[in-house]
C-alpha cells in the first residue's frame, strides 16, 4: 500500500512566480490536510480538504494560498505571487475517515523563493 | 501560553537508555494525543496515538496521557541509534486541527 506521495520534492521558484504541490493521498484515504514546516518551527495546519471540498481552511494565509482536491487526480496547493518568506517545507497528510487524528505524512515538498 | 509546549532538546543518551520525552498543553478540550518521529528532511511519521487518559504501549514504545496534570509522554526502551530523530507531539479535540510542538531532537548514540 503506497504511501502519501507528494511531487515535487523540490521546487525553486523565483519571487513573484506561482508555485503548485500536489498531493496524492493513500490508498483508501479521502481526507487531505497541508501543513507548512519553517526552519526551527513546528509543524502549522493549513487546510483540510475532502474531495471537491474545503472543510476548514482556518490555518491558510488569506491571500495568494488556495488550495483544492478535485474528484479526480491529487490535491493541489497553490501559492501564487511567492515571496521569500514562502521558503519552506509543505507536507500533505491523509487520513481515513473523519476527524483531525491518525495522519499520515508524505515526504514534503521543499520550496525555496530566490 | 502557547497550546503546546516541548522541549526542544537536543538529548543525547547512550544506546540502550531509557528515553522520556514530553510535552505540555493549555487547552482541556484536547483529547486525542499523538507522536510522530521525523528523521531529518523526511516526512513525520506517526509512531502512535491515543485517546483521552491513561498508557499505549507498541513494541518499545510507550505513551502516556495525564489529563489532569495536562502532561503527555513518550518512552523509548533500549534506544537505537536509529532512533535519533525529532520527535513531535500533537494534539486534538478530535474535530479541530492538529497543534504540534516544536519537537525534541534525540541523538542516540552507540
Amino acid at each position: 500500500n503506497a504511501g502519501v506521495m507528494q511531487n515535487p520534492r523540490h521546487l525553486v521558484r523565483r519571487r513573484g512566480q506561482e508555485a503548485r504541490l500536489r498531493c496524492s493521498p493513500m490508498k483508501g484515504h479521502s481526507h487531505v490536510y497541508w501543513y507548512r514546516q519553517l526552519p526551527e518551527e513546528g509543524l502549522k495546519f493549513m487546510v483540510y480538504l475532502q474531495k471537491e471540498n474545503i472543510i476548514d481552511e482556518s490555518g491558510m494565509p488569506k491571500e495568494r494560498f488556495s488550495a483544492e482536491f478535485p474528484k479526480e487526480g491529487p490535491s493541489i496547493l497553490r501559492i501564487q505571487q511567492v515571496v521569500r518568506g514562502d521558503s519552506a517545507a509543505y507536507f500533505c497528510a491523509s487520513s481515513p475517515g473523519q476527524g483531525f487524528y491518525e495522519q499520515y505524512f508524505g515526504p514534503g515538498t521543499r520550496l525555496t523563493v530566490t | 501560553q502557547k497550546e503546546v509546549e516541548q522541549d526542544p532538546g537536543p538529548l543525547s543518551v547512550p544506546e540502550g537508555a531509557i528515553v522520556s520525552l514530553n510535552c505540555t498543553y493549555s487547552n482541556s478540550a484536547f483529547q486525542y494525543f499523538m507522536w510522530y518521529r521525523q528523521y531529518s528532511r523526511k516526512g513525520p511519521e506517526l509512531l502512535m496515538y491515543t485517546y483521552s487518559s491513561g498508557n499505549k504501549e507498541d513494541g518499545r514504545f510507550t505513551a502516556q496521557v495525564d489529563k489532569s496534570s495536562k502532561y503527555i509522554s513518550l518512552f523509548i526502551r533500549d534506544s537505537q541509534p536509529s532512533d535519533s530523530a525529532t520527535y513531535l507531539c500533537a494534539v486534538s479535540s478530535g474535530n479541530t486541527p492538529l497543534v504540534f510542538g516544536k519537537g525534541t531532537r534525540l541523538s542516540v548514540i552507540a
